[in-house]
């Protein structure tokens, strides 16, 4: 059974700092991945996705996400923060088929 | 162009009445998706259907929900006997392809509240 645990419930950065949103998640065989950020009264926007190609995946807005296999994770990454990245981010599972799985998601906070 | 479009944004039902959520999606898409999206606890696929399907391909165990798609760009998600816990935040969602490793665009929600 595939499952996704978004560590952070909330993430605090100062405007130009680093960001880092965990994600792990657990699966059968060889999954799909991807981020999805929601704005408030916004819908879902995808953000990247893995898909066994390069495990580094680059996304829209300066994001990026490494796959690692052997720690099962999919963290998300940006090396300098912007006050419009304040948003929830959702971490998203799904093997072959038609569903996915999402994390409970990470509000992200970004502070001037 | 156009995106993923939701109606109501915002309905309040009575335990145990009917409800229908409507949703526009991409003209072109071939398959719908429905997601419930519960404060900290994630989303969870609901139903879809691909193309042509008028009813929904996989459901919730309850059964009390339900989607159908009287056009091709149309998809009604209907819960009935609302309970308490159906409130939640319901998405909509398209995608141009079949199956989950493609890009599904998300319509901006419908808030439900069951009082």
């Amino acid at each position: 059974a595939q499952s996704v645990t978004q560590l952070d419930s909330h993430v605090s950065v100062s405007e130009g700092t680093p960001v880092l949103l965990r994600c792990n998640y657990s699966s059968s065989y060889s999954p799909s991945l991807f981020w999805y950020v929601q704005h408030p009264n916004k819908g879902l926007q995808l953000l990247l996705k893995y898909t066994s190609a390069a495990t580094l995946v680059k996304g829209i807005n300066g994001f990026e996400a490494e796959f690692k296999k052997s720690e099962t994770s999919f963290h998300l990454t940006k090396p300098s923060a912007h006050m419009s990245d304040a948003a929830e981010y959702f971490c998203v599972v799904s093997e072959y088929g038609n569903k996915l799985v999402f994390g409970a998601g990470t509000i992200l906070r970004v502070k001037s | 162009g156009a995106g993923v479009s939701q109606s109501p944004r915002y309905k309040v039902a009575k335990r145990g009445r009917d409800v229908a959520l409507r949703c526009d999606s991409i003209s072109g898409h071939v398959t719908l998706y429905w997601y419930r999206q519960t404060l900290g606890q994630g989303s969870e696929v609901l139903t879809y259907s691909q193309s042509d399907a008028q009813r929904d391909k996989s459901g919730r165990p309850s059964g009390r929900f339900s989607a159908e798609r009287p056009e091709r760009s149309v998809s009604t998600l209907k819960i009935q006997r609302t309970e308490q816990g159906d409130s939640a935040v319901y998405l909509c969602a398209s995608s141009p392809r079949t199956g989950m490793v493609y890009e599904q665009y998300f319509g901006p929600g419908t808030r439900l509240t069951v009082t």
